[in-house]
C-alpha cells in the first residue's frame, strides 16, 4: 500500500535552532516528492524533488531526496517565529499524490 | 486576481440541506483536485479532474458529488451530509497530473 510516513509529529525548538525533517514513502511508480508549509489557510508549496542527491535551497530552507532509502529531508537553518507551522510531505505516483500527516513546527522567540 | 479561489471560505449546514463549493483557478492549469482534511489526519484526495474529465475517485461517498464545466472551474455538490464530513476542503490545481499543486485557501465545513 503507498505511504508517506512523516517525523517528528510535533517539535518546538527556539529561534535560531536549526531543524531537520523527515519523510519516508512507498510509492508506486514514483515520480515526485514535495514539501508545503501549511499555516492557518492553504498549504504554500516549497520544493518538488525528483532527482537523488541534488540538494534544492530557498533562502534558509533546503531539502534532499534520497531515492535509495526512500527518504526526504527537509532542513530549516535559523529557524525564526514565522516558521511555525505544519509541514506537508507528499510523494507523486502515477495519477496519485499521498500525504504525510505532516511535522507540526513551533518555534519559540 | 490570480491563483486559486474558493467560496465560501466557511460553511454551516443541516445534515438535510443541499449546497455546493466553488472553485476557481487562474493559472491555466488543465488538472483540479478536491481534497478533505480532517483533524490529525493527512490530506485526502477526493477526486482529480484532468482536461475536465474526471480520472479519479477515491472511493468517496455519493452524497458528495463533484463537477468541472471547464478547466477552471470545479465544484463540489454536497447533499446529506453527515457530522463526521466537517473537515476542510482544499481545492488545488496543477499545469499537468505530474506539476506542482497549488491549493487555494479552502472552506471550513460544519455539518451539524
Amino acid at each position: 500500500e503507498d505511504k508517506v510516513v512523516q517525523s517528528p509529529l510535533s517539535l518546538v525548538v527556539h529561534e535560531g535552532d536549526t531543524v531537520t525533517l523527515n519523510c519516508s514513502y512507498e510509492v508506486t511508480n514514483f515520480r515526485s516528492l514535495l514539501w508545503y508549509k501549511q499555516e492557518k489557510k492553504a498549504p504554500t508549496f516549497l520544493f518538488m524533488l525528483t532527482s537523488s542527491g541534488i540538494e534544492k535551497k530557498s533562502g534558509r530552507l533546503s531539502s534532499i531526496l534520497d531515492k535509495k532509502e526512500l527518504f526526504s529531508i527537509l532542513n530549516i537553518t535559523a529557524t525564526q517565529t514565522g516558521d511555525s507551522a505544519v509541514y506537508l510531505c507528499a510523494s507523486s505516483g502515477t495519477y496519485k499524490y499521498i500525504f504525510g500527516t505532516g511535522t507540526r513546527l513551533k518555534v519559540l522567540a | 486576481e490570480t491563483g486559486v479561489t474558493q467560496t465560501p471560505r466557511h460553511l454551516v449546514m443541516g445534515m438535510t440541506n443541499k449546497k455546493s463549493l466553488k472553485c476557481e483557478q487562474h493559472l491555466g492549469h488543465n488538472a483540479m483536485y478536491w481534497y478533505k482534511q480532517s483533524a490529525k489526519k493527512p490530506l485526502e484526495l477526493m477526486f482529480v479532474y484532468n482536461f475536465k474529465e474526471q480520472t479519479e475517485n477515491n472511493s468517496v461517498p455519493s452524497r458528495f458529488s463533484p463537477e468541472c464545466p471547464n478547466s477552471s472551474h470545479l465544484f463540489l455538490h454536497l447533499h446529506t451530509l453527515q457530522p463526521e464530513d466537517s473537515a476542510l476542503y482544499l481545492c488545488a490545481s496543477s499545469q499537468d497530473r505530474r506539476g506542482e499543486q497549488f491549493f487555494g485557501p479552502g472552506t471550513r465545513l460544519t455539518v451539524l
